[in-house]
This record gives C-alpha cells, structure tokens and sequence, in this order.
C-alpha cells in the first residue's frame, strides 16, 4: 500500500447506528487530518493531529469523535449521526516542519446516513 | 476572516482549447497556495503548488499557475485541454500564521468537450 488509504469507501448507517472510518498513511507523516466534503461547499476541516496530540477541532458536533493510536493511523468515530451528515469524509497527512506543506488526501468514504 | 473564493463553479470548454480557473484570496500575511484536482470517486490529487521563489510555477499535466500578488489571485492555466482533464479543481490556500491549516475554495468543475 502506497500514500493514504481509507476504508470502508462507502458506508450506509442509520442514525442510531455506531461505525467508524479508517485512515491510514504509509508516507512517514505525523500530521494526520480529518475533512467533510458536501456539494457545493468547500472542505471542511474537521480534526487535526500533529504527533498523534489533537490540535485543531473546528465545532464539530461531539457525534463525531476521533482517535489517533499512532502517526499513521487515524479513526473517526461515528454515533447518532443525522442525516445533514451525509458527505464524502477525506483524510489527509502532512510532514510538519519540512517546508513542503502540501497534504496528500486519501480517496475517501462515501457516508450515507437514513 | 480567511477565504478562498473560485468565482466559476462549472467551467465547460472544447477539447484543445486554453483554458484559465480563476482563484483570489484574501490575505495580510504571506500564503502558501496550491491547486488540487479531485476526478470522480477519488481523493484531491496535487496539480501544483507556490511557496516562494518564482511566480510563474508548472505542475502535472501540463498546468500552471501564476501568483498575483498585487490582485491576490492564483489563476491556473492550461494551453490545450484533454477530455482526461474533465474533472473538480480546488484552489487551496495556507496561510502563515494559521499553521497546517489550508483554507479551500468551493471548487470548479471543469467539463471538457470533444
């Protein structure tokens, strides 16, 4: 496995359903991030992680928690979602501190909620 | 506050033609931009980047971009399109004194014709 991958690509749940998304970075990183992608909007920032310690969470409703174990995995964690939910949720991994600065994004999980 | 703002929503031009995607940004600070390519289904990919130097920068594809520091804008560019480049294209901007996070635009769909 090369660059970011996520799993599951799609995933259906109703709203008292409890899932989790999965990202995983396979380029040395340690900023790891979060992002909810809806229609017509731009991305939205969700979590950051720098060297596995949250630095960033933008009012994010407290359905949604994260979890970081290490630098290269990252988890969100999903219960009682509604259905304005529904988005396309994109992890990304950044080198901080190389002068690079670009994040590289992971393909994405297609969440439905009904 | 911070924005991004890519005035074209849906861009549609023939196959071999130029075409140009509009970015502006505000900004006081120094900036880091960037331009993303997302095709369907996928993760945002890199096109290109500008963190100094030059402002005239080439990316994958055969795109390029120029920094306006004057207008704040980071217009990209292609001189002849491909039906391949059909796709969404995000203008991204990091700002100096905001750390790792990018601030994205709403995107632009570029359709490309035969």
């Amino acid at each position: 496995e090369t660059g970011v991958t996520q799993t599951p690509r799609h995933l259906v749940m109703g709203m008292t359903n409890k899932k989790s998304l999965k990202c995983e970075q396979h380029l040395g990183h340690n900023a790891m991030y979060w992002y909810k992608q809806s229609a017509k909007k731009p991305l939205e920032l969700m979590f950051v992680y720098n060297f596995k310690e949250q630095t960033e969470n933008n009012s994010v409703p407290s359905r949604f928690s994260p979890e970081c174990p290490n630098s290269s995995h990252l988890f969100l964690h999903l219960h009682t979602l509604q259905p304005e939910d529904s988005a396309l949720y994109l992890c990304a991994s950044s080198q901080p501190g190389t002068g690079s600065y670009e994040q590289y994004f992971g393909p994405g999980t297609r969440l439905t909620v009904t | 506050a911070q924005s991004v703002t890519q005035l074209d929503s849906q861009v549609p031009v023939f196959e071999e033609a130029p075409v140009e995607l509009r970015c502006n940004y505000s900004s006081s600070v120094s900036v880091y931009l960037f331009w993303y390519v997302q095709y369907p289904n996928q993760g945002l990919q890199l096109l290109l980047k500008y963190l100094s130097g030059s402002t005239l920068v080439k990316g994958i594809n055969g795109f390029e971009a120029e920094f306006n520091k004057s207008q704040t804008s980071f217009h990209l560019r292609k001189p002849s399109v491909h039906i391949s480049d059909t796709a969404e294209y995000f203008c991204a901007v990091r700002y100096s004194n905001t750390g790792n996070q990018f601030y994205f635009g709403t995107g632009t769909s570029l359709t490309v014709i035969p």
